[in-house]
């Protein structure tokens, strides 16, 4: 079975801060995939990265960086320098490999909602 | 890039009526579609996989019988909610995997269903 944590169910921070959302997940596959997505009030999902199981190099792109390490399986996601826009609810989710009924299926954690204030 | 749309964005119905909702792949084809569903203030909670040519694949606890599914075309899926109820209002969001190079999921901007 696959399962998803964000321990976070909340954050509130003030602009310009650093702030970095946690993802913990399991699976028994050796092959996967993690992706992070944000939802604004709009409802709308909206993809941000997709990170597959044998790339650990973290990524950064723009004032959004990364950290993968299988070694403590989690996928944690920070802003830089956070700004009002940033605000919503951010979703890390885990897929299995390709091959098999799974395929494409994606398991959700719980969410993250991240408020930042003015 | 890849687009799915989804008809309604908003619906409002009374109990006991039924509501079919739409999913479309714009620009690529979709042998698969997923369906979820994200009650307020909740993560989003797979439903059932929609498959072109065949019948529908239910996650545990979600009834088949209430929730049709219909996979007409390699650019369609429809969702129709029977004989819904208040339980049944949520946000229901589909999604299509775009398998190939990229590999990536998209996803729907979603259908906010209330019932009265």
């Amino acid at each position: 079975a696959q399962k998803v944590t964000q321990a976070q169910t909340e954050i509130s921070v003030v602009e310009k801060e650093d702030v970095t959302l946690d993802c913990v997940y399991e699976t028994r596959d050796t092959t996967y995939y993690l992706f992070w997505y944000k939802q604004p009030p709009s409802g709308e999902l909206v993809f941000l990265i997709r990170r597959n199981s044998f790339d650990e190099q973290n990524e950064i792109s723009g004032r959004y960086s990364w950290n993968f390490q299988k070694s403590t399986s989690s996928f944690n996601f920070t802003i830089t320098a956070s700004q009002v826009v940033d605000s919503a609810v951010y979703f890390c989710a885990l897929r299995r490999g390709a091959g098999g009924t799974s395929y494409g299926k994606l398991t959700f954690g719980q969410g993250t909602i991240l408020t930042v204030h003015p | 890039g890849a687009v799915v749309s989804q008809h309604p964005s908003r619906v409002i119905c009374k109990s006991g009526t039924s509501v079919k909702i739409e999913c479309r792949s714009l620009d690529f084809q979709a042998t698969t579609m997923f369906w979820y569903r994200q009650f307020p203030k909740q993560s989003l909670m797979l439903m059932a996989t929609s498959n072109e040519g065949s019948k529908a694949t239910y996650e545990q606890g979600v009834e088949k019988d209430k929730f049709l599914i219909n996979h007409a075309s390699l650019t369609l899926s429809t969702l129709t909610v029977t004989s819904a109820h208040p339980e049944d209002s949520s946000f229901y969001i589909c999604s299509a995997p775009l398998v190939g190079s990229t590999d990536t999921q998209y996803f729907g901007p979603g259908t906010r269903l209330t019932v009265l």
